[in-house]
């Protein structure tokens, strides 16, 4: 059965930092992109970072371009999403996601997400 | 960057209703188009792929259609569990882009 949970959310001031966390279970982790999608509050998906199977590629969202990374760990089947210089429009619901196959969507199994808020 | 365009954003039906979603590209995205279905307080679960493929395990009252920029997200015969926000995705070139949603409700 193919899990993927989330962790490392919660309340941050702006301008501070987050890592969050998923660990994956089920499958083949080293064959599959895995991606970063949130979800502002009562608001549609937005894409956010994609990292190939093999993490020698990256993909970011202008939005988050520059303050955000996405690596992941092979050997324990997990992904991150490094979080700098927060924003209030950052706030949202942080779900990982896996790519159906290779290295592209559509994603075929996500998380249960993580909640990010971030506030003074 | 390819803007994704749903419509209606919000609709009523009624149990053993067909209804329609359209998503419409801003540029050719061949096939390259998902469907989503999010339940409230839940995560997306992936309906259909490659604009007409359905995903393992889904119903087969829902169904997709179109290519190029034009594309149609049917359910025929409504049910209750079809309640939720479903969304088109296009996956034909960074950064991946999402339709605005559009929210199903029973009447």
């Amino acid at each position: 059965e193919v899990r993927l949970v989330e962790s490392g959310g919660g309340l941050v001031q702006p301008g501070g930092s987050l890592r969050l966390s998923c660990a994956t279970s089920g499958f083949t982790f080293r064959h599959y992109a895995m991606n970063w999608v949130r979800q502002a509050p009562g608001k549609g998906l937005e894409w956010v970072s994609s990292m190939s199977g093999g993490g020698g590629r990256s993909y970011y969202a202008a939005s988050v371009k520059g303050r955000f990374t996405i690596s992941r760990d092979n050997s324990n089947n997990m992904v991150f999403l490094q979080m700098n210089s927060l924003r209030a429009e950052d706030t949202a619901v942080y779900y990982c996601a896996k790519v159906r196959y290779g290295d592209y969507p559509p994603w075929d199994y996500w998380g249960q997400g993580t909640v990010v808020s971030v506030s003074s | 960057d390819i803007q994704m365009t749903q419509s209606p954003s919000s609709l009523s039906a009624s149990i053993g209703d067909s209804v329609i979603i359209t998503c419409q590209a801003s540029q050719d995205i061949s096939s390259f188009l998902s469907w989503y279905q999010q339940r409230p307080g839940k995560a997306p679960n992936l309906l259909i792929y490659d604009a007409t493929t359905l995903q393992t395990g889904v119903p087969s009252r829902f169904r997709g259609s179109g290519s190029g920029t034009h594309f149609t997200f049917t359910i025929s015969s409504l049910q209750p569990e079809d309640v939720a926000t479903y969304y088109c995705q296009q996956y034909d070139s960074l950064p991946y882009s999402l339709g605005q949603g559009t929210k199903l409700e029973i009447k």
